[in-house]
């Protein structure tokens, strides 16, 4: 199946700063989904990109797609301690499942 | 609560002991999907339900695994003569056909330890 890659693995910002993390993949994906997952807690859906080059915001969190789509991008802008935990991408293979990704941790520091 | 809801929590099982585990997913969804998680890792599909025909098993799934949804409602996963490599946190979630914007809704999730 198509394999997707998160980088970085681990991302320490202070509060206040942007967070960038990237998925990743050799082959074109077909849609792509991003999650989050609080310490101790389960994933949690946040948006699905579909078309190339597509851009989605959620207040603080820009979603884009890559014109290839090869790519992904999550970006949080000025975070605060409510985004720690770990950033998932999820790439739907043939059928209905999605892969997901080895994920993104992210700390914020207060 | 009209979340995905799965049972129980917390499972310690002795090696070669078999274990089940329920999901009850939003009511309202028809596709049912059970992963597994380690520590440090992302979800890791196992097998999905579309109503109570299973479409779709991961190739990786050992044969001591079986899950069923006899009724397209709530579904079991059960685990036969357990190995200490199956311990990880097994994630049930559902969706509804055709509205993909809404992406899974996972349940809480039962943590496996077999010692």
């Amino acid at each position: 199946g198509q394999q997707v890659m998160q980088i970085p693995q681990y991302q320490h910002v202070q509060e206040g700063e942007d967070f960038t993390t990237y998925c990743n993949s050799s082959t074109t994906l077909s849609n792509i989904q991003w999650y989050k997952q609080r310490p101790g807690g389960h994933p949690v859906f946040l948006i699905q990109l579909v078309k190339s080059g597509e851009v989605k915001k959620q207040k603080r969190l820009t979603f884009q797609f890559g014109e290839a789509k090869k790519n992904s991008s999550l970006h949080i802008t000025a975070t605060q301690t409510t985004d720690v935990g770990t950033y998932f991408c999820a790439n739907r293979e043939y059928g209905q499942n999605f892969v997901f990704g080895p994920g993104t941790r992210l700390s914020v520091l207060p | 609560d009209t979340g995905v809801s799965q049972n129980p929590r917390h499972k310690i099982t002795k090696r070669g002991q078999n274990v089940t585990f329920r999901c009850d997913p939003i009511s309202e969804h028809n596709r049912l999907y059970w992963y597994r998680q380690t520590l440090g890792q992302g979800p890791e599909f196992l097998t999905y339900f579309q109503n109570e025909a299973q479409l779709e098993k991961s190739r990786l799934l050992s044969d001591r695994f079986s899950a069923e949804r006899p009724k397209g409602s709530f579904s079991t996963l059960e685990i036969q003569r357990t190995e200490q490599g199956d311990s990880a946190m097994y994630l049930c979630a559902s969706s509804f056909l055709d509205r993909g914007d809404y992406g899974y809704t996972f349940g809480s999730g039962t943590r496996l330890t077999v010692v």
